[in-house]
């Protein structure tokens, strides 16, 4: 069954730095997703991203939050100056058209900001 | 706005039958999922609803009232590996239809006992 990729599992940074979160959606899917959640609370909306562009955002999803598809298959979450509060597994999606396609999600990575 | 509602918490048996009702109050509505989540791991699609009625799907249905805002997730034959949270989450209709971000519940802690 396709799945969605996401590296790495586990990143441990220190606060102020930049991380980098990648995703390799499923091929033929069309609209991507993060979500995060933090330790104990629910999933959390933070940006979708459909032709090449971001399509809706949060409130959470500020200027510290970026997004790109550098190619046809990666889609990555830049997160600059990292902050405690960002501590969070932030978890990739892709869905295909039609339906209830697709909101596969990936098996996330932990991010630990210290 | 999104406003879904869950139990935080059920405990049922081995063997047994549990329901997990929700509830929502939304500005749009385009469809109702379940979602299961063990501890530490991504969501995984259990079931979709976009009009009334009753969904099944092997030892789990899933059910939907959109007049009263309203859905609940059937598990039967209950089994020790059903432990787990399980997250209702409501997709918005926008107007572009481009994001149809997904808005989750809070989820339910199910805990299957011997």
């Amino acid at each position: 069954e396709p799945e969605v990729t996401q590296t790495p599992s586990h990143q441990v940074t220190q606060m102020g730095q930049e991380v980098i979160l990648r995703c390799v959606p499923i091929s033929n899917h069309l609209y991507f997703y993060w979500y995060r959640q933090i330790l104990g609370q629910k999933v959390e909306f933070l940006v979708s991203f459909y032709n090449n562009e971001i399509s809706e955002k949060s409130e959470i999803f500020d200027d510290q939050f970026s997004v790109e598809r550098p190619d046809g298959s990666n889609f990555t979450l830049k997160i600059r100056s990292t902050k405690l509060e960002d501590s969070a597994m932030y978890f990739c999606a892709s869905k295909g058209t039609g339906g209830h396609y697709g909101y596969t999600f990936g098996s996330g990575t932990r991010l630990t900001v210290v | 706005g999104q406003n879904i509602d869950q139990p935080t918490e059920m405990t049922a048996t081995e063997g047994a039958i549990v329901q997990i009702n929700c509830t929502y109050q939304t500005s749009g509505f385009n469809g109702l999922f379940w979602y299961q989540q063990h501890a530490g791991e991504a969501p995984t699609f259990l079931s979709y609803n976009v009009l009334d009625g009753l969904e099944e799907k092997g030892r789990f249905s899933s059910f939907l009232s959109r007049s009263k805002g309203y859905s609940y997730l059937l598990l039967k034959e209950l089994q020790m590996k059903d432990s787990a949270s399980y997250l209702c989450a409501v997709r918005d209709r926008l107007s572009n239809n481009a994001g149809n971000m997904l808005t989750f519940g809070g989820g339910t802690r199910l805990m299957v006992k011997p």
